[in-house]
This record gives C-alpha cells, sequence and structure tokens, in this order.
C-alpha cells in the first residue's frame, strides 16, 4: 500500500490527557498536511509542512496544539490537555510540490475527548 | 480570503437518476485551482478530479462530469446515472497559487443519497 496512513485510526481519551497521532505520507511527497474535521463540516486546515520546515499554521491550532516532521518523513500532531471540543476526525494529507499538486488524504484518526 | 458554499445540503435520488452537486467558490486570486472529492462512509477523502482556472474545459469522466464556469464562479459536478455506490459525502474544494499550492479550503458538504 503505497497511499497516505495514519495511526491510531480510533482513539478515546480523558479530557485533559494528552494525545499524538501519526502520519506517514506517500513517499515521495514532500508537503504534508493537518487538517480536522468536525461532524457535518468540511475538513478545516491545521497546518503543513514542506520537507522538515512548518511553513503555515492556521488560527485553528491553539498552543495546546504541536505538530513536528522530523527528517522531511512522517508527521505527529500532539494535543495537550485535550478538551471535549478537540473531539474530531484529523486527517492528514501529502503532495508533491510539482505544478498543479494533488493532495492525497489518509483515512483519518477519529479523537473523542470524554 | 478563500470561500467554497456548498449549498445543498443532503441530496437523495433514486438510483439511475442523474443528479447534480453545487459548487460556487470566492476568490480575488487570478490562478488558483479547484477540487473534488468523495468521501464514503469510511471516512478517507477520495480525489476525483482537479481543474486550474485557466481551463475551462468541462470533463467527463465516466458516468461523472463537471462543469467549471468562471463567469458565475461556478464548479458543479453530475453524476449521471447514479449508483448505490455513489452514496458518499462530496466535497468540493479550492486552492491559490501562491509559489506553489496553498491549503485546502472546502466546502462543507453534500451528502448524497442514491436509493436502490
Amino acid at each position: 500500500d503505497t497511499g497516505v496512513s495514519q495511526n491510531p485510526r480510533h482513539k478515546i481519551t480523558k479530557r485533559g490527557q494528552n494525545v499524538t497521532f501519526r502520519c506517514d505520507p506517500i513517499s515521495e511527497h514532500n508537503r504534508l498536511y493537518w487538517y480536522r474535521q468536525t461532524l457535518g463540516q468540511g475538513p478545516e486546515f491545521l497546518t503543513y509542512f514542506q520537507n522538515e520546515a512548518q511553513l503555515e499554521k492556521s488560527r485553528l491550532l491553539s498552543d495546546r496544539f504541536s505538530a513536528e516532521r522530523p527528517k522531511g518523513s512522517f508527521s505527529t500532531l500532539e494535543i495537550q490537555r485535550t478538551e471535549q471540543g478537540d473531539s474530531a476526525m484529523y486527517l492528514c494529507a501529502s503532495s508533491s510540490t510539482h505544478y498543479q499538486e494533488t493532495q492525497y488524504f489518509g483515512p483519518g484518526t477519529r479523537l473523542l475527548v470524554l | 480570503a478563500q470561500k467554497v458554499t456548498q449549498a445543498q445540503t443532503e441530496i437523495s435520488v433514486v438510483e439511475k437518476e442523474d443528479v447534480t452537486l453545487d459548487c460556487v467558490y470566492e476568490t480575488r486570486d487570478t490562478t488558483y485551482y479547484l477540487f473534488w472529492y468523495k468521501q464514503p462512509p469510511s471516512g478517507e477523502l477520495v480525489f476525483l478530479i482537479r481543474r486550474n482556472s485557466f481551463d475551462e474545459q468541462n470533463e467527463i469522466s465516466g458516468r461523472y462530469s463537471w462543469n467549471f464556469q468562471k463567469s458565475t464562479s461556478s464548479f458543479n459536478f453530475t453524476i449521471t446515472a447514479s449508483q448505490v455506490v455513489d452514496s458518499a459525502v462530496y466535497f468540493c474544494a479550492l486552492s491559490v497559487q501562491n509559489s506553489g499550492n496553498t491549503p485546502l479550503v472546502f466546502g462543507k458538504g453534500t451528502r448524497l443519497s442514491v436509493i436502490a
């Protein structure tokens, strides 16, 4: 399987706990994006990387959220001190930087904060 | 700022009917890209099509066709002879060209139910 993979697929946690999600992009893609999708809404952009550099962060990305992409390969998204409002699907996508690139999405990690 | 509007929240059709999903976008940029993605119940977003702002040719791929009209800022998607497997949420999205594509701005999606 050469698509984008995400782990875990589901996560249930208690309010106040920290959680970390992982995304492995398509191997030749140097751009990686994180989005969040709540019920009945379209995905909303959180942040993206080109190689290991984090190029942009959305206002949605509060101080409790941090993302990394060491060595420009996989990426992690950590949420500290989770709140019930963090419950959502977290989607990862990757793309190349070639002209007219397309973002390809992983299956997502569904987070439920109790 | 960019914005995508999908006014149809839910559509229900009987199998073999044709259905059109509407998408209206807003941007001040002259170079931009429009996309359609399908999200089946499994949750993964599946890429369907990409269109750039300089190419207004309509496109057909099997039962799918897309109508891009810059004059009305619309990028509508038609499924001909719908099938039960077409049941999903469909998202229209926009990105603009700023030294490489920027992150996608999505509409809220249209949930399509095809009834056998």
